[in-house]
């Protein structure tokens, strides 16, 4: 049973950072693509960042880009946001997900499938 | 960016009705579109991909069709647990864009 387990939100002021991870069980992690989304409170869904299975190559959302960093340790079968000089409209539940195939082509990495319950990050002085 | 607008944003609609949805891409994507099932307070589910196939585990009043610009989400007869938010996303390119999403309310 594929399994995707988010950490690491919680309240934080802006400015500052915060690190979540996603624990991956159920299959084989070092073969999947991973991405984050994250979603506002009350808003739609917002792609964040993804990373290829092998980590050779990273895309973030321009709103995002330069301050938020995806990485993966195949070898712990977790997946990393690093977020740094976070903001007021940072603040959302963030979820990682599963692509659908493994070791994926340029399209098929972009096909989600499986989601994680995700964490709330709360920016807020 | 790949603009998504989803129509309409809500939707009142009663067990066994047939309910469409439709997602309008501002470029053509060909067929890169996917749609979510989204309940409250819970991460959303993915129902479909390459605009018409299922995932699997998906039940088959679940539809999907279209290409290019112009999709549709089709439930052939609402279920109770039906009752949710549902979102388009396209994944042509870079950076994933997502509808805003229908709200499908119990009439």
């Amino acid at each position: 049973q594929e399994q995707l387990v988010e950490s690491g939100g919680g309240v934080v002021q802006p400015g500052t950072s915060l690190r979540l991870s996603c624990a991956a069980s159920g299959f084989t992690f070092g073969a999947y693509a991973m991405h984050w989304v994250r979603q506002a409170p009350g808003k739609g869904l917002e792609w964040v960042a993804v990373i290829l299975y092998d980590k050779s190559d990273k895309k973030y959302a321009d709103s995002v880009k330069g301050r938020f960093t995806i990485s993966r340790d195949n070898s712990e079968n977790t997946l990393y946001l690093q977020m740094n000089s976070l903001r007021g409209e940072d603040t959302a539940v963030y979820y990682c997900a599963r692509t659908r195939a493994a070791y994926c082509d340029t399209t098929t990495c972009r096909e989600f499938v499986y989601w994680g319950q995700g964490t709330l990050v709360t920016v807020s002085s | 960016d790949i603009q998504m607008t989803q129509s309409p944003s809500s939707l009142s609609a009663s067990v066994g009705d047939r309910v469409t949805i439709t997602c309008r891409a501002s470029q053509g994507i060909t067929n890169y579109l996917a749609w979510f099932q989204q309940k409250p307070g819970k991460a959303p589910k993915s129902l479909i991909y390459a605009a018409s196939s299922l995932h699997s585990g998906v039940p088959s009043r679940f539809s999907g069709s279209g290409s290019g610009t112009d999709f549709t989400l089709t439930i052939s007869s609402l279920q109770p647990e039906d009752f949710a938010t549902y979102y388009c996303q396209q994944y042509n390119s870079y950076p994933l864009t997502f509808g805003g999403g229908t709200e499908v309310e119990i009439k």
